[in-house]
């Protein structure tokens, strides 16, 4: 059974940080891209940061970027979201969704973890 | 950055009738548009990839149409279970996706 867990949310002041970690298991997590998405509490979706199967290529929203940063560990079937600098509109539940190499839309969600960035 | 807009963004149906859901991107994404489905307290799970093929397990109620900027999914027969928010996500510019502000379908 594929499986993502989120970890490493809480609450954290602004200008805090913050690392999130994603476990995968049930799947060949090296073939797989893998992104965060966030939500704002009663909102929609926000695409945040991405990274391709080897880790070497990597993107951000234009939001996060220069604050926020994505890495895996395919040895570890793990994904992570260093999260610097952190403000109060940064306050959402945080998703990893995964998706097979081609152009494909996210497979696989986590059920996420909760960031509140508040004083 | 592309922008998916999607109307309306409630759609009070009653069971039994049929849901058309639109969504519109700013500019083309070929085909490369998928429809989330997304209940209180769950993550987000994929009902349509590619405009209008469905995901394993999709029942063939779901079905969506489009291609270029203008896309639409309808569920042709609302069951209890449908009820919820439904995004649409265009992947075409990875690793940038955009999803759409949802709709949310409810009972009339």
């Amino acid at each position: 059974e594929v499986q993502l867990l989120e970890s490493g949310g809480g609450l954290v002041q602004p200008g805090g940080s913050l690392r999130l970690s994603c476990a995968a298991s049930g799947f060949t997590f090296s073939s797989y891209a893998m992104s965060w998405v966030r939500q704002t509490p009663g909102k929609g979706l926000e695409w945040v940061s991405g990274i391709n199967t080897r880790g070497d290529y990597t993107d951000y929203a234009d939001s996060v970027k220069g604050r926020f940063t994505i890495s895996r560990d395919n040895s570890k079937n793990a994904l992570y979201l260093q999260m610097n600098s952190l403000r109060a509109e940064d306050t959402a539940l945080y998703y990893c969704a995964s998706k097979e190499t081609g152009i494909r839309p996210f497979d696989y969600w986590g059920q996420g973890t909760l960031v509140t960035v508040s004083s | 950055e592309i922008v998916m807009t999607q109307s309306p963004a409630t759609l009070s149906v009653s069971p039994g009738e049929r849901a058309t859901l639109s969504c519109r991107a700013s500019q083309s994404v070929s085909s490369n548009l998928a429809w989330y489905q997304q209940k209180p307290g769950q993550a987000p799970r994929l009902l349509i990839y590619g405009a209008s093929t469905r995901a394993t397990g999709i029942l063939a109620r779901f079905s969506g149409s489009g291609s270029g900027t203008e896309f639409t999914l309808t569920i042709s027969s609302l069951q209890s279970e449908d009820f919820a928010v439904y995004y649409c996500q265009q992947y075409n510019y990875w690793p940038r996706n955009t999803f759409g502000q949802g709709t949310k379908v409810e009972i009339k």
